[in-house]
């Protein structure tokens, strides 16, 4: 079946570790995004890509890195950078140039120890 | 800065009635909105879209209303049903753009 897989779906770390969560996609959609969710905050965008090779910044893109080497795949790393990262994180996709609807993951909870 | 806005963080219903949500927005470029669905630890799932050349969409129980001279859109189920409760994200973009999102309102459909 067509969708999005996120993993892990819950995931623990240390103050000062690294961590990179992962999003695969076999929907053959073009660009793909990786949002945040904090109770009241609603959904902040991290990063997103519209392209293989191509990346750029959402609202809150300090302290996370990403990568677009492959269309299926957009993984997220949280780095020690990151002042308050436990949360809930999510990964969608869709294709540019159409209506926007995004297809979105599970979802990943990460909780900093 | 906040470009769409959903100014009410909960709204309760009676079960049967219309539940309306409210969602505002800043940016005169944004030509597409959408409204998806939220459940705990789940992610969202997409409900119901309006195009900027468009006032209304309708699918089923679900009505969206777009007002662009007030920067306004709504959205409309009826009647409202046990299962509708979860939290509704307004969202909108700009063609081939980021897609933003509001915060979110949490209805409640009470028994």
């Amino acid at each position: 079946d067509g969708g999005i897989t996120q993993s892990p779906k819950y995931l623990f770390r240390k103050e000062g570790q690294n961590v990179t969560l992962s999003c695969e996609q076999n929907l053959n959609h073009d660009a793909m995004y990786w949002y945040r969710q904090d109770p009241g905050q609603g959904l902040r965008l991290i990063y997103y890509s519209q392209i293989v090779n191509d990346f750029q910044k959402g609202d809150i893109a300090e302290g996370y890195s990403v990568s677009r080497e492959k269309k299926e795949s957009f993984p997220l790393t949280v780095t020690s950078a990151q002042k308050n990262p436990t949360a809930f994180y999510l990964c969608a996709s869709t294709n540019t140039g159409g209506t926007g609807e995004l297809f979105f993951g599970e979802g990943s909870r990460l909780t900093v120890l | 800065d906040q470009q769409v806005k959903q100014n009410s963080p909960s709204l309760s219903v009676q079960e049967g009635r219309i539940s309306i949500l409210n969602c505002d927005y800043t940016n005169s470029m944004f030509d597409y909105f959408l409204w998806y669905k939220k459940y705990p630890a789940e992610g969202p799932t997409f409900l119901i879209s309006i195009s900027s050349i468009k006032d209304k969409n309708e699918d089923g129980r679900f009505t969206v209303f777009l007002n662009k001279s007030a920067k306004h859109l709504s959205l409309h189920i009826v009647p409202s049903q046990p299962g509708d409760s979860a939290v509704y994200f307004c969202a909108a973009s700009a063609r081939d753009d980021k897609i933003i999102f509001g915060k979110g309102t949490r209805l409640h459909i009470l028994p």
